[in-house]
């Protein structure tokens, strides 16, 4: 089965600080990937980013960054000099692969609320 | 370019009635899926419908059936409705079945009275 988990339930920071939320996964899979999305108070999830389980390379994308961690099954997401719009709920979720079975469902943690205040 | 459409937007049900919920896909997008979000928790995947067939299913009891017509457009019903129903009901489409990318409508917010 897979799980992700989602430790920090709310995070509350002031504007331009930076921020790290975490996100630690389980699978059997070889093959998978893993995403965030962002859910503003409009209910629509917001796709962040998608990585495969071949690729640990981290990323940079603006303000936002990505860690992903095979040897420790992690994949956080940093927030850098967060804003008041950077303020919503952020999922991390995972997929399996098809060839291997896992299926292609998105399996999501529970969710990190960020509160950005000026 | 429309992304994923639902509607309605809001509904409220009283208990043991049906609910028919629906999904207009991205254009160019052909899977798919429905999840059930209840308040301060992540989604769950409820199943994902290809080739106007559901492909696989997650752990939700018969009550929860699906629809995808020819157009790729989609419809979630749940009969005997229970309080415990009460959810956001998102829609996600994607091209085929791998785990590309999926975008996700504005989902559908049902409430059972």
């Amino acid at each position: 089965a897979q799980k992700v988990t989602q430790a920090q339930t709310e995070i509350s920071v002031v504007e331009k600080e930076d921020v790290t939320l975490d996100c630690v996964y389980e699978t059997r899979d070889t093959t998978y990937y893993l995403f965030w999305y962002k859910q503003p108070p409009s209910g629509e999830l917001v796709f962040l980013i998608r990585r495969n389980s071949f690729d640990e390379q981290n990323e940079i994308s603006g303000r936002y960054s990505w860690n992903f961690q095979k040897s420790t099954s992690s994949f956080n997401f940093t927030i850098t000099a967060s804003q008041v719009v950077d303020s919503a709920v952020y999922f991390c979720a995972l997929s399996g692969g098809i060839l291997t079975g896992g299926g292609n469902k998105l399996t999501f943690g529970t969710g990190t609320q960020l509160k950005v205040e000026l | 370019d429309a992304g994923v459409t639902q509607s309605p937007t809001h509904l409220i049900k009283t208990r043991g009635q049906q609910v028919t919920l629906r999904c207009s896909p991205k254009s160019g997008h052909d899977t798919v899926s429905w999840y059930q979000q209840a308040l301060g928790q992540g989604p769950q995947f409820i199943f994902q419908y290809y080739e106007e067939e559901e492909r696989q299913r997650g752990n939700f009891p018969d009550r929860f059936s699906g629809h995808q017509f020819p157009n790729y457009s989609s419809e979630l019903n749940v009969n005997a409705l229970l309080l415990g129903d009460s959810a956001l009901y998102l829609c996600a489409s994607s091209s085929g079945q791998g785990s590309y990318g999926y975008t996700f409508g504005s989902g559908t917010r049902l409430t059972v009275v």
